[in-house]
């Protein structure tokens, strides 16, 4: 399965409303999740089955989509979302998104 | 928490084998998979280990240049490489992968084991 992350990166503003998009090659249902990673430390997993919530993620995270088209939204971004986001198919095995770097104005 | 080393240097044509140690959740009753992230380029998903019955599942991009086992005795799953090239140069993640009926997700990662290749 083909995943295609857009846009590649991203420049935007703390308040702003940030989002990134994962098309998949084949329809997966909701077996879609986001992870966010920063230099040097682990992937944390934000959204998982393409809509609910990790434990722990901020309420601003969001995610929505079924098929093969998907949405992440940050709704006020923050300082601390610098990194890269990645989707995540789980439908056939698992792939990665080419990941989607974001950078803070 | 999964808990993995922290770096390995080693030289093309050696072997290798990394670890990952599972605690504070039952070990046995989630996959581990492995997570590679190459300099400067994104993740990519190796395989897994079932470690309840050691059933593994491996990415054609990966098949047959490693292999995935565990030991249930002491709760830790291995990725090991037979002759490492430069290429394999990279971050290796394990993480727990969460299963149910409607979503299958890596919840917990361990903290990256980084392989360094060179003669």
């Amino acid at each position: 399965i083909q995943m295609t992350q857009s846009p590649s990166s991203l420049s935007a503003s703390v308040g702003d409303r940030v989002t990134i998009t994962c098309r998949t090659s084949q329809s997966i249902g909701n077996y879609l999740n986001w992870y966010h990673h920063k230099p040097g430390k682990a992937p944390k997993l934000l959204i998982y089955g393409t809509s609910n919530l990790q434990s722990g993620a901020p309420s601003r995270f969001s995610g929505s989509g079924s098929g093969t088209d998907f949405t992440l939204t940050i709704s006020s971004l923050q300082y601390e979302d610098f990194g890269t986001y990645y989707c995540q198919q789980s439908y056939s095995d698992s792939g990665f998104g080419q990941g989607t770097r974001l950078e803070i104005k | 928490q999964l808990v993995q080393p922290g770096v390995e240097v080693k030289k093309p044509g050696e072997s290798l084998k990394i670890s990952c140690q599972g605690s504070g959740y039952t070990f046995v009753n989630y996959w581990v998979d492995w997570v590679r992230q190459k300099p400067g380029k994104g993740l990519e998903w190796m395989g897994g280990i079932y470690p309840g019955d050691s059933v593994t599942s491996y990415s054609p991009s990966f098949q047959g240049q490693i292999s995935i086992s565990v030991d249930r005795s002491i709760s830790t799953a291995y990725l090991r490489w037979g002759a490492l090239k430069t290429s394999d140069t990279g971050i290796y993640y394990c993480v727990r992968h969460r299963s149910s009926q409607y979503y299958h997700a890596m919840d917990v990662w361990g903290q990256g084991t980084t392989v360094i290749v060179s003669s």
